[in-house]
């Protein structure tokens, strides 16, 4: 069975600063993908980015980027110029290729951004 | 505008009582599926659909059921077997081409069994 792990419950950061968010998973599997999905306050689930595991090349959107590293099965979260409206819960997801993009969640992040 | 509706935003019902949860998506999607979030748990998946008339357990299927009569509707039921089900449910739909889609996902459904 695959799993997902945050480690971190809650973080807070500064507006303007950098921060990361932690994300490992466990699989047996070769071929998938990893998602970040950010839930605000409103509880609407919201794609942030995403990486394919065949792609060494770490994902980029704008402020968001990922730090892959397939080896060590983790992938973390990083958040450039941090906004407010970035304070929401975060969650790591994974999906096995070809299993009709099922996704197996992480237990999620709590993020504050504070003046 | 394209997307997904979720009904009510808001539920409540009396222990031992079915409910039935509205999923609606106009996306032409192919693939439905149903999560449940508990505080601190993250989202599981309770059933998910690839196409009209089939769907498939996921993780947490137990007192649950759903139907798949229409592309654009996957409506679920939370029967009195389930033991538990006050939660937070959402619907997510995708494509189902390719290796692996993006899922979008609606506002969601906080039901609440008193």
């Amino acid at each position: 069975a695959q799993t997902v792990t945050q480690s971190q419950p809650e973080m807070s950061v500064q507006e303007a600063e950098t921060v990361t968010l932690s994300c490992t998973y466990d699989t047996s599997e070769n071929n998938y993908y990893l998602f970040w999905y950010k839930q605000p306050p409103s509880r609407q689930m919201i794609l942030v980015i995403r990486q394919e595991a065949y792609k060494q090349q770490n994902a980029t959107e704008n402020r968001f980027s990922v730090n892959f590293q397939k080896a060590a099965k983790s992938f973390s979260l990083k958040i450039s110029d941090s906004q407010l409206g970035d304070t929401a819960m975060y969650f790591c997801a994974f999906t096995i290729t070809g299993t009709a993009s099922k996704l197996t969640f992480g237990t999620g992040t709590r993020l504050q951004v504070t003046l | 505008d394209g997307g997904i509706t979720q009904s009510p935003k808001y539920l409540f019902r009396k222990e031992g009582q079915n409910v039935t949860l509205s999923c609606e998506q106009n996306l032409n999607h192919d693939a439905m599926y149903w999560y449940r979030q508990d505080p601190g748990q993250g989202l599981r998946l309770i059933y998910y659909s690839q196409i009209v008339n089939d769907f498939q357990k996921g993780d947490i299927a137990e007192g649950y059921s759903v139907s798949r009569e229409k592309k654009e509707s996957f409506p679920l039921t939370v029967t009195s077997a389930q033991k538990n089900p006050t939660a937070f449910y959402l619907c997510a739909s995708s494509m189902d081409r390719g290796p692996v889609n993006e899922q979008f996902f609606g506002p969601g459904t906080r039901l609440t069994v008193l």
